[in-house]
């Protein structure tokens, strides 16, 4: 099975900050990866698939890069409403793990 | 709208079983690849399984931990998800919600864009 880590587990940051996370698989597993926000007590959110393919609605200070075994996700100018839990996700095979989140909060 | 409502949740003890439901509307149900995905409390998530529609084979996977213990099948007449959970352990212990995608690209279909509210399971003695 494919695991997922990601970096870091928790980071706090200012508003209008350039917020980057981390994420890397076990093994390669192409473009097939999904970022999703939890904002606390809701339901998470896709943001992302096929690792830069922002879902409809979703504002263009997030982003997506790499391939193969390490991506990130980007938000370009942290915003207050940002603060949540990101997971990173594979999709290349089941079964389709997530990564452990990382925490974004506001300094 | 596509609207996911689980049920079934609750208090279990060890070694018990449940079965949850998903009622779903606001999309053709029987095109759908469904999911399960848990949560325990003040944990991330966990993928838990998948079945694709009865058109595309209506196969399952299943997360290592629950393979064997939990089965997912639908019922397309009445447009609802089910979840049976057998042998329960304590660390099974968690919010499960139901899931499902609208894209129709095939590698797309098991991810997670619309998410039911969730139904709680607590497995204790």
């Amino acid at each position: 099975d494919i695991q997922m880590t990601q970096s870091p587990s928790s980071l706090s940051a200012s508003v209008g900050d350039r917020v980057t996370i981390t994420c890397r698989a076990s093994q390669g597993i192409s473009t097939y990866l999904a970022w999703y926000q939890q904002k606390p007590g809701k339901v998470p959110k896709l943001l992302i698939c096929s690792v830069s393919t922002l879902q409809s609605g979703v504002p263009s200070r997030f982003s997506g890069s790499g391939s193969g075994t390490d991506f990130t996700l980007t938000i370009s100018s942290l915003q207050p409403e940002d603060v949540a839990t990101y997971y990173c996700q594979n999709y290349l095979s089941a079964p389709f793990t997530f990564g452990p989140g990382t925490k974004v909060d506001i300094k | 709208e596509v609207q996911l409502v689980e049920s079934g949740g609750g208090l279990v003890k060890p070694g018990g079983s449940l079965r949850l439901s998903c009622a779903a509307s606001g999309l053709t149900f029987s095109n759908a690849w469904m999911s399960w995905v848990r949560q325990a409390p003040g944990k991330g998530l966990e993928w838990v399984g998948r079945i694709k529609s009865r058109t595309d084979g209506g196969t399952t996977d299943y997360a290592a931990p629950v393979k064997g213990r939990f089965t997912i099948s639908r019922d397309d007449s009445k447009d609802t998800l089910y979840l049976q959970m057998n042998s329960l352990k304590t660390e099974d212990t968690a919010v499960y919600y139901c899931t499902t995608c609208g894209s129709t690209i095939t590698s797309r279909r098991s991810l997670s864009d619309n998410w039911g509210q969730g139904t709680l399971v607590t497995v204790s003695s």
